[in-house]
């Protein structure tokens, strides 16, 4: 099953624009993962916030996380044509001895030049 | 360094026909996974190793399918009898976490495109 589901499913914007897109889930984690694909490609792994961070920066990307809500966004500055993909929201929970991700269904980014 | 390696990249079988997919993960890393991607949907874990030993299973349809990672390093999954709901990316992922020490992130590979007709 997926444990996160990210909001909105689809996002076009304008090269230039901010992208952002959130990401909802149901159960206690340890952290909390952002990962894009482009079309036919595997994941890339973007950023990880853990659970006692409330926000995280690299580069263009901003990740927020609210614990209490059980959510989080990811922020893309000043988009760019290259950033169209897909982009997932991946959890690990707090418990278990696994460590597994669990994925939620995506949004997919669509930047316009 | 060298990313994951998968082959082939692109699959079509007739149902009831049998399958393998192979992976070559990061060197070093120790945990290997096998995810199944439907069009449209997130990655779905199908099962999780440690060095050679099976970690997570649980979500591996075993009337079906299989897998098995030789000597802890590349691994392949096998499907017998394909269905048409097998039709998917099939994507191998590695990460370096060993019980020492907990990395979290994963390093996948291209992925196979299966089609099942």
């Amino acid at each position: 099953s997926q444990q996160g589901e990210e909001d909105p499913q689809a996002l076009s914007i304008q090269e230039g624009e901010n992208a952002t897109m959130n990401c909802s889930y149901k159960t206690s984690i340890n952290n909390l993962q952002w990962y894009r694909q482009n079309s036919g490609r595997g994941l890339v792994h973007l950023i990880l916030i853990r659970s006692n961070e409330r926000e995280k920066h690299s580069g263009r990307l901003r990740v927020t996380l609210d614990t209490s809500k059980k959510s989080s966004s990811l922020l893309i500055t000043a988009s760019r044509a290259a950033d169209t993909a897909s982009y997932f929201c991946a959890t690990v929970p707090l418990s278990g001895s696994a460590r597994q991700l669990t994925f939620g269904s995506g949004t997919q980014l669509t930047v316009l030049p | 360094e060298a990313g994951v390696a998968q082959s082939p990249r692109y699959k079509i079988i007739e149902k009831r026909q049998s399958v393998a997919f192979w992976c070559n993960p990061i060197s070093g890393h120790a945990t290997l996974y096998w995810y199944q991607q439907i069009l449209g949907q997130g990655p779905k874990l199908l099962i999780q190793f440690q060095n050679n030993g099976v970690v997570d299973d649980s979500q591996l349809p075993k009337d079906r399918f299989s897998a098995e990672r030789l000597k802890g390093v590349d691994s392949t999954l096998k499907i017998q009898p394909a269905k048409l709901e097998d039709s998917a990316v099939y994507l191998c992922a590695s990460s370096l976490e060993t019980g020492a020490r907990k990395v979290y992130e994963q390093y996948f590979g291209p992925g196979t495109r299966l089609t099942v007709t």
